[in-house]
């Protein structure tokens, strides 16, 4: 049974970065496909990016290009997200969740348990 | 990006109410539709892939239907702890879009 454990709640200043980890526990990492969404106060889910291996890069959404770097760390089983410049509308819970199945036609399936972002100065 | 829009955005119903939640595509995506429920503070789970396949241990009263642009997710008996916030996600396009969420809310 795969389970993703995610670090803890950060408060950041406005123009500073946050790295956030995600744990995999119960398989095998090095086939595991990571993408990380983000949940804004009383909003909805957007997604940011994730790593597909058979491009062996990682892809990410538009509105992150520049300011998100996924990567992972097979060594320890995890993967990361930083997000860099941050400003206020940052704020929020991100989520990492493995993904399976293929491309196209993929799902997100289990996610890890959130990590509250806050951004303030 | 691929727009999805889901209808209506909240719903009243009851126990033991069916229950039809709508997710349109700005374009086709064949079935490479996926279906989420979050309750607050928790993480989205994933009820149903690929439009129509339930995932494993969640209840066969979540059925869910369509192809190309139009999709349904059904509830047939709402229980108790169906009361939350259900997203549909489309995963033909390399970059992922959800729906805006649909809220269920008991009546």
């Amino acid at each position: 049974q795969v389970q993703l454990v995610q670090s803890g709640a950060e408060v950041k200043k406005p123009g500073s970065s946050v790295k956030v980890s995600c744990k995999a526990s119960g398989g095998t990492f090095s086939s595991y496909v990571i993408s990380w969404v983000r949940q804004a106060p009383g909003q909805g889910l957007e997604w940011m990016g994730g790593i597909i291996p058979i491009f062996a890069t990682a892809n990410y959404a538009q509105k992150f290009q520049g300011r998100v770097t996924i990567t992972t760390d097979e060594s320890t089983s995890t993967a990361y997200m930083e997000l860099s410049s941050l400003r206020s509308e940052d704020t929020a819970v991100y989520y990492c969740a493995r993904v399976r199945g293929g491309y196209p036609g993929n799902w997100f399936d289990p996610w890890g348990q959130g990590t509250l972002v806050t951004v303030s100065s | 990006d691929i727009q999805m829009t889901q209808s209506p955005s909240s719903l009243s119903a009851s126990v033991g109410d069916r229950v039809t939640i709508t997710c349109r595509a700005s374009q086709s995506i064949s079935s490479y539709l996926n279906w989420y429920q979050q309750k607050p503070g928790k993480a989205p789970k994933l009820l149903i892939y690929a439009a129509s396949s339930l995932k494993s241990g969640v209840p066969s009263r979540f059925s869910g239907s369509g192809s190309g642009t139009d999709f349904t997710l059904t509830i047939s008996s709402l229980q108790p702890e169906d009361f939350a916030t259900y997203y549909c996600q489309q995963s033909y396009s390399t970059l992922i879009t959800f729906g805006q969420g649909t809220r269920l809310e008991i009546k």
